[in-house]
């Protein structure tokens, strides 16, 4: 099994859809968790966070299942400039050693 | 608002020849790291780096790898004896609390 797995898409949307992208991973050890953004050809950015109690930020929700093992990521209201790889990481931890396991992406692409 | 910033953009060299890598992580953060990702592949951990030791590193980062801190500012990796696989673009990040990371535009490196 994958250590973290994402369904590749592209997942292509009209302008204003709700989308909802989701994620597991392998090691029920890891400790923190996030969404990414990444552009073509760019560096990965923070998107958000991702909490157990499930976290929020504009058009964007977060939430983890940790018995699952499933971490999930909604967009609502979808923007031309949603358009992007959305990276799901998970970050294990031992000492001061820590370590962000990257998804393999899933593709939006949002339309006119 | 403070970034990792990396050089050069753009590295092309042939197989066989060493290359150093160099980032400039954010001035008070304690973690750094080196990923790499290969063109249409996932993000990939190379090593971690805390009170100027390797604090983790993963099977790609073999003898042919280092890294170091120079200085109190400089995080570089060097490959030696480049291979046309090493090809790729490779991202310097940096973290505050080992938890979420920041990353650098990027190097690409390209053996020829």
């Amino acid at each position: 099994r994958k250590e973290v797995e994402q369904d590749p898409g592209p997942f292509n949307v009209p302008e204003g859809a709700t989308v909802a992208f989701n994620c597991t991973y392998s090691n029920s050890a890891s400790q923190s968790f996030f969404w990414y953004r990444q552009d073509c050809r760019k560096e990965p950015k923070l998107l958000m966070s991702v909490y157990s109690s499930g976290n929020e930020d504009g058009r964007f929700t977060a939430q983890l299942n940790r018995a699952s093992q499933y971490i999930s990521l909604l967009i609502r209201d979808s923007k031309l400039s949603d358009s992007a790889t959305y990276l799901c990481v998970v970050n294990f931890r031992t000492g001061t050693a820590s370590k962000l396991t990257f998804g393999t992406g899933t593709r939006l692409q949002v339309t006119l | 608002e403070p970034e990792v910033t990396q050089t050069p953009s753009h590295q092309v060299t042939q197989m066989g020849q060493e290359v150093i890598l160099r980032c400039v992580p954010i001035s008070n953060h304690l973690y750094f790291y080196w990923y790499r990702q290969i063109l249409g592949q996932k993000v990939e951990f190379l090593v971690s780096f805390y009170n100027n030791e390797i604090s983790e590193k993963s099977e790609i980062f073999d003898d042919q790898f280092s890294v170091e801190r120079p200085d109190g500012s400089n995080f570089t990796l060097k490959i030696r004896s480049t291979k046309l696989e090493d090809s790729a673009m490779y991202f310097c990040a940096s973290s505050d609390s080992g938890r979420a990371l920041i990353f650098g535009p990027g190097t690409r490196l390209t053996v020829l």
